[in-house]
């Protein structure tokens, strides 16, 4: 089954400077990924998401990049800023019949230090 | 409000006792999930449904149980709870053309 691994575990940044976080999966028929953000005592909430056919995607501060033939994803958050602090989890999926399993990284935690 | 609905926030379990962790959806998506997270090791499927009447497992099926009689509900059964299934517990859902999976807000199951 498809693995994913998640890096770093912990991050801390200045409020403005850039985070980046970076993910691999195993399955090359992982053709969907997104990025979710979780803050405390909630549950995950979708940020982005980046499909295979597509290298780069960007949403105001947030982008994700894509290397399929790395099989690595990344999440660029710009000109951070403290509500930016969470838990964020990448995830791959395989397309199956009629669902989209999600396979998640472990998550980083993301501080950042006004 | 759409969304996903999960109850009851949070439980406290004697080992051994039966319990149903309940998830509604109301946006009629044909595929809802059901994962645990841990710390350290993040969320981890455990059972799936692609549509009513249909399941199936994921990476972390034992000790549970689903079944999908409709299209909004989805809950999940610990049959003779273990202190090992201390976790938090999301359900999820999607439409069948893989767009955005919406997780309700959880539950803390502690089993004691």
């Amino acid at each position: 089954g498809e693995n994913v691994e998640q890096h770093p575990s912990t991050l801390s940044v200045q409020e403005g400077d850039s985070a980046v976080i970076k993910c691999t999966y195993s399955d090359s028929a992982s053709n969907y990924f997104p990025w979710y953000k979780q803050e405390l005592g909630k549950g995950p909430q979708l940020i982005i998401d980046i499909r295979s056919n597509v290298g780069e995607k960007k949403d105001q501060r947030i982008a994700v990049t894509l290397n399929k033939t790395a099989k690595h994803f990344s999440l660029h958050i710009t000109e951070t800023q403290p509500e930016d602090s969470a838990v964020y989890f990448c995830a791959a999926s395989t397309p199956g019949a009629g669902s989209y399993q999600l396979t998640f990284g472990k998550g980083t935690k993301l501080s950042v230090i006004p | 409000i759409a969304g996903i609905t999960q109850a009851p926030t949070s439980q406290i379990l004697a080992a051994g006792r039966r319990m149903t962790l309940r998830c509604t959806q109301d946006m009629r998506h044909n595929a809802m999930y059901w994962y645990r997270q841990d710390l350290g090791l993040g969320l981890r499927l455990i059972h799936y449904s692609n549509t009513a009447g249909t399941t199936g497992k994921g990476e972390v099926p034992d000790g549970y149980s689903v079944s999908r009689a409709n299209t909004d509900d989805f809950p999940l059964t610990l049959a003779s709870a273990v202190p090992s299934q201390t976790s938090v517990y999301f359900c999820a859902s999607s439409d069948a053309r893989g767009t955005e999976a919406f997780f309700g807000q959880g539950t803390r199951l502690t089993v004691v």
